[in-house]
């Protein structure tokens, strides 16, 4: 059972552009949704990270989107910049339960220059 | 943040050998994880790993299979029992971040372990 969807799987995007991913749940007792971030033969790294309180996040250029009644968050990158391609992943967690993070499928972001 | 290393990087190893990949950080830590990524896939994860505790593992993954050892609060190990080309992933470990100003719940990664059974 999946319990992230993520799409879409793979998106480019000119420099400068706004790629936007989208993720949504299924479990209602998720209470941590962060974004990862991976580059080829790297570990992810944290990015950006929401808790259902707020509706909105912005680090810098990276900006989290929280629906909760739908179920959705989405991550916005503002003035994307061809460092900016990699692989993204949100995932979701339940904070009682020792942050074991489930993962969604993983986007594929190219940025042109 | 923790800073975390692994070793091995990448091997190749026959079907049914085993292989223990070993995970450090350089910072005390509570919680230690480890993950499966299948070339061009999402993480799973394998088990949650505790200092003086056994491992927890999630479905579909049997301690006979990946044994976890966590010897202190600095290093953990998975091993890949009698493997077969199925196992050939690429395995990572993690660690909850701890200390004044880190967020709940945020996890650093090792690079990962790229391992291929033929």
């Amino acid at each position: 059972q999946q319990q992230v969807k993520q799409s879409p799987q793979s998106l480019i995007v000119q420099k400068g552009g706004i790629p936007i991913i989208n993720c949504a749940y299924e479990n209602t007792a998720f209470d941590y949704f962060p974004w990862y971030q991976q580059f080829p033969g790297k570990g992810p790294a944290l990015l950006i990270a929401i808790r259902p309180d707020v509706s909105e996040k912005k680090e810098g250029r990276f900006t989290i989107s929280f629906n909760k009644s739908a179920k959705q968050f989405s991550l916005h990158i503002m003035d994307s910049q061809p460092g900016d391609s990699a692989t993204y992943f949100c995932a979701a967690a339940r904070e009682t339960s020792g942050s074991r993070l489930t993962f969604g499928e993983g986007t594929q972001l190219t940025v042109n220059p | 943040s923790a800073v975390i290393s692994q070793k091995p990087s990448r091997d190749i190893c026959q079907r049914g050998t085993s292989l223990t990949i070993q995970c450090q950080v350089d910072s005390q830590v509570t919680m230690m994880f480890w993950y499966r990524q299948q070339p061009g896939q999402s993480l799973t994860l394998i088990a949650t790993a505790n200092q003086g505790s056994e491992a927890t593992y999630e479905s579909g993954f049997v301690i006979d299979k990946f044994p976890i050892s966590r010897p202190n609060l600095t290093f953990s190990t998975l091993t890949v029992s009698n493997m077969s080309p199925e196992d050939s992933s690429i395995y990572l470990c993690s660690v909850e971040g701890q200390g004044v100003g880190i967020p709940l719940g945020t996890q650093y990664f090792g690079p990962g372990t790229r391992l291929l059974v033929l």
